[in-house]
C-alpha cells in the first residue's frame, strides 16, 4: 500500500452500536488526525496524535475515542453511535504535528447512523 | 471566535482565470494552506503561505496579506478537471488548523 488507507469505505449503522473506523499509513509519519466533514461546514478535527503513544482532543471529541499503539495505525471508535455522527470521516497524517506540515488524507469513510 | 470565510460557490469558463478569496479571523496566525477536493474524494495539498506575497506553482498561485487577514488562490488557464472544492485553512497561535467550509468551483466549457 502507498499513503493512507481507511476502512470501511462506507457503513450504515444502527444508533447505539459501537463502531471502529480503521486508518493505516505507510509513510512513517509521526502525526495522525481524524476529521469529520459535514455539508456546509469546514473539516473539524476530532482527535489527533503527534506521535505513537500519545493522543489529544480536537474541536469535536465528544462521543469518539482513539488510540495510537504504533506509528502506522490510528483507529477511531464510536462507543455508542448517534444520528448526529452521520458524516464523512477523513484520516490524515503529516511528517510532524504543528505548523506548516502538509497533511495527507485518506479516501474517507462515509458513515450513516440511523 | 475563529472564522474562515470563503464564497460558497463560483462559476468560471474553461481557459479563463478565477480568483478564490479567503478571509480569516483567528487567534494568531502561523500559516495558511489551500487544498483541493474533488467530489467524493480526499483533500489534496495545493499551497502553503506563511509570509506576505505571492507563491506561484504552475497554473496555481496563492497570495497572502497577514495585515488584512486575507488570501486568494488564483487559477489560470482553467481546465474542466479544475472543477472541485477549494479549502482554505489557517494555523492559529495554538498550532491548530482551522478550516473554511470550502468554495465549490464549477467550470463551464
Amino acid at each position: 500500500i502507498a499513503g493512507i488507507t481507511q476502512a470501511p469505505t462506507s457503513q450504515i449503522l444502527a444508533a447505539g452500536r459501537r463502531m471502529t473506523l480503521r486508518c493505516t499509513q505507510d509513510m512513517r509519519h509521526n502525526a495522525m488526525y481524524w476529521y469529520r466533514q459535514d455539508l456546509g461546514l469546514g473539516l473539524r478535527l476530532i482527535h489527533y496524535s503527534n506521535t505513537a503513544g500519545t493522543t489529544g482532543k480536537g474541536e469535536v471529541p465528544d462521543g469518539y475515542s482513539v488510540s495510537r499503539a504504533n506509528t502506522d495505525d490510528f483507529p477511531l471508535t464510536l462507543a455508542s453511535a448517534v444520528p448526529s455522527q452521520t458524516s464523512v470521516y477523513f484520516c490524515a497524517s503529516s511528517d510532524f504535528g504543528g505548523a506548516g506540515n502538509e497533511q495527507f488524507f485518506g479516501p474517507g469513510t462515509r458513515l450513516t447512523v440511523l | 471566535g475563529q472564522n474562515i470565510d470563503q464564497p460558497t460557490e463560483m462559476t468560471a469558463t474553461e481557459g479563463a482565470i478565477v480568483q478564490i478569496n479567503c478571509t480569516y479571523q483567528t487567534s494568531g496566525f502561523n500559516g495558511l494552506f489551500w487544498y483541493q477536493q474533488h467530489a467524493g474524494e480526499a483533500p489534496t495539498f495545493l499551497s502553503y503561505n506563511v509570509l506576505d506575497g505571492l507563491e506561484e506553482k504552475g497554473r496555481f498561485s496563492s497570495f497572502l496579506s497577514r495585515s488584512k487577514g486575507y488570501s486568494y488562490l488564483l487559477l489560470k488557464e482553467l481546465q474542466m478537471k479544475d472543477s472541485a472544492s477549494y479549502l482554505c485553512a489557517v494555523i492559529n497561535s495554538n498550532y491548530q488548523l482551522i478550516w473554511g467550509a470550502g468554495t465549490k468551483l464549477i467550470i463551464k466549457p
